[in-house]
C-alpha cells in the first residue's frame, strides 16, 4: 500500500483564491510527521510546513496550514491568497517514528491562473 | 551558507560509463539520503545512510552504490550507467525524529544517460 498518497496530479487556482491540495497518509505508527515541500520550476526542494502527530493543533506557516484530520489520516495543504509565485509542485511527505526514511507522494502541479 | 551542497548539477554519460554524484552537508545531521524524481513517480529512496559507517538500501538500489565518507559526506555511484537511470538525483539530509523540518536538500543533479 501506498504510505502517502496525492489524488491529484493537476490544480489550477485564480490568482487571490484560497487552494486546497489533498494528502491521505497510511501508517500504522503512533508517533510521526508530516511534511509538505514546494518545487518550482527551478527544481529545488523547499521546505513548507510541519505537522507532528500528537500536535492538536493544525500548523500554519503564513500563508500556508495543514489541514490535519487525524482520524482520516489526511493532511490537506491549504494555501490561502494565491499567488503566481505559487505555480509549482508540492509534495506531501511522512516520516514514521521506528523508521529513517521519510516517504514522499507523486506530487501535485499547481497553477495559478492571473 | 548551511546546507547540502551537491555537484555536479548537470551530467551527461554514455551508456556503460561509470560517475560519482557528491553530496556534502554542513548542519551536523547524523542522517543522509539519496532520492531519485522521475515524473509522475515522485521522489524513490535509491539508499540512505542513518549514521556514519552504516549504509542502507532504498526502495530503488539497483544499478547504485553508496559511500558514507564522513559524518558530512554520502557519495551515490553509478559503475555502469543505463538509460533507465536518466533521472533526477537529490541528496537530503536531516536530523534524527519525526519533527522539524525535515529533510534538507541539495539542489539537485539532473542526469541524462545516451
Amino acid at each position: 500500500a501506498q504510505k502517502i498518497t496525492q489524488t491529484q496530479p493537476g490544480m489550477f487556482v485564480q490568482e487571490k483564491e484560497a487552494v486546497t491540495l489533498d494528502c491521505t497518509y497510511d501508517t500504522s505508527d503512533q508517533s510521526y510527521g508530516l511534511f509538505w515541500y514546494k518545487q518550482p520550476s527551478s527544481g529545488e526542494m523547499i521546505f513548507l510546513i510541519y505537522q507532528g502527530s500528537y500536535d492538536e493543533q493544525n500548523a500554519t506557516e503564513g500563508r500556508y496550514s495543514l489541514n490535519f484530520q487525524k482520524a482520516r489520516k489526511s493532511a490537506n495543504l491549504v494555501i490561502s491568497a494565491s499567488q503566481l509565485g505559487d505555480s509549482a509542485m508540492y509534495f506531501c511527505a511522512m516520516r514514521e517514528s521506528h523508521g529513517n526514511q521519510f516517504y514522499f507522494g507523486t506530487g501535485t502541479s499547481l497553477t495559478v491562473i492571473p | 551558507n548551511a546546507g547540502v551542497t551537491q555537484t555536479p548539477k548537470f551530467q551527461v554519460l554514455k551508456t556503460g560509463q561509470s560517475m560519482t554524484l557528491q553530496c556534502a552537508q554542513d548542519m551536523n545531521h547524523n542522517s543522509m539520503y539519496w532520492y531519485r524524481q522521475d515524473p509522475g513517480m515522485g521522489l524513490r529512496l535509491i539508499y540512505y545512510s542513518a549514521s556514519e559507517g552504516t549504509t542502507d538500501k532504498g526502495e530503488v538500489p539497483n544499478g547504485y552504490n553508496v559511500s558514507r565518507l564522513n559524518k558530512r559526506e554520502f557519495s551515490l555511484r553509478l559503475e555502469s550507467a543505463a538509460p533507465s537511470q536518466t533521472s533526477v538525483y537529490f541528496c537530503a539530509s536531516s536530523e534524527a525524529g519525526t519533527g522539524g523540518r525535515g529533510y534538507t536538500f541539495g539542489s539537485g543533479t539532473r542526469l541524462t544517460v545516451v
